[in-house]
């Protein structure tokens, strides 16, 4: 059975902080792995990565995925107020139709 | 706004009743996505539509149906309802036509409270 572990589950920092969030996966297949925040209601998207070793930036948030050793991890540097959410990791796999995601982190900052 | 609607927002039953959420995918999606969120479990796949045919099948119990209709929108029918159904139902879709290799757009999903 496909396997998406995140951790830590919640997270409490200053703004300004660097944060790094850490998602493992085992899956049959693996396609691409995805990264979503959801601050009140719906997941929104944050990044698509397929290949390893490619780090997916956006501003502040930055991503790369190992796909030897099977994680991903979502870097959050300067953080502020509005980073607080939860960040949530997802597998996709060629075995399967739907995302596989796990947990969640809950990251607060506080001001 | 991700353009996917999911009615009601909110509802409130008793336990032994019956539920149905509605969801309208973005313009031009064929793929509908169910899912269930509660604080323990995280996000869980339930099930999922293309073009109106049944495409995969999550973790989703013998008393939760769904369905996708002609004009693309699905509903998913929830019966005989427990306490620990309690959670927050969201519908996603996607413009793919079979497996789900990329973004899924959220709605804002449908808060169930089961008393």
């Amino acid at each position: 059975e496909d396997k998406v572990v995140q951790s830590p589950l919640s997270l409490v920092v200053h703004e300004g902080d660097t944060v790094t969030l850490n998602c493992s996966y085992e899956v049959t297949n693996f396609r691409s792995l995805l990264w979503y925040k959801q601050e009140k209601k719906a997941p929104t998207f944050l990044f698509m990565l397929t290949s390893s070793g490619i780090e997916k930036k956006s501003g502040r948030l930055s991503s790369i995925l190992d796909k030897k050793e099977l994680f991903s991890i979502l870097n959050i540097t300067a953080t502020q107020t509005g980073d607080s959410a939860i960040y949530l990791c997802a597998v996709n796999s060629n075995s399967g139709y739907a995302l596989n995601f796990g947990k969640g982190t809950s990251l607060l900052v506080t001001p | 706004d991700s353009g996917v609607t999911q009615t009601p927002k909110h509802l409130i039953t008793a336990t032994g009743q019956r539920v149905t959420l509605r969801c309208s995918p973005r313009s031009g999606d064929l793929s509908v996505y169910w899912y269930q969120q509660s604080l323990d479990q995280g996000l869980q796949f339930l099930i999922q539509y293309y073009n109106g045919e049944e495409r995969a099948k999550g973790n989703i119990l013998e008393r939760f149906s769904a369905q996708q209709f002609p004009d693309l929108h699905s509903e998913l029918n929830l019966s005989s309802l427990e306490l620990g159904d309690s959670a927050l139902y969201f519908c996603a879709s996607s413009p793919t036509s079979g497996r789900a290799s990329g973004e899924l757009f959220f709605g804002e999903g449908s808060r169930l409270t089961v008393l």
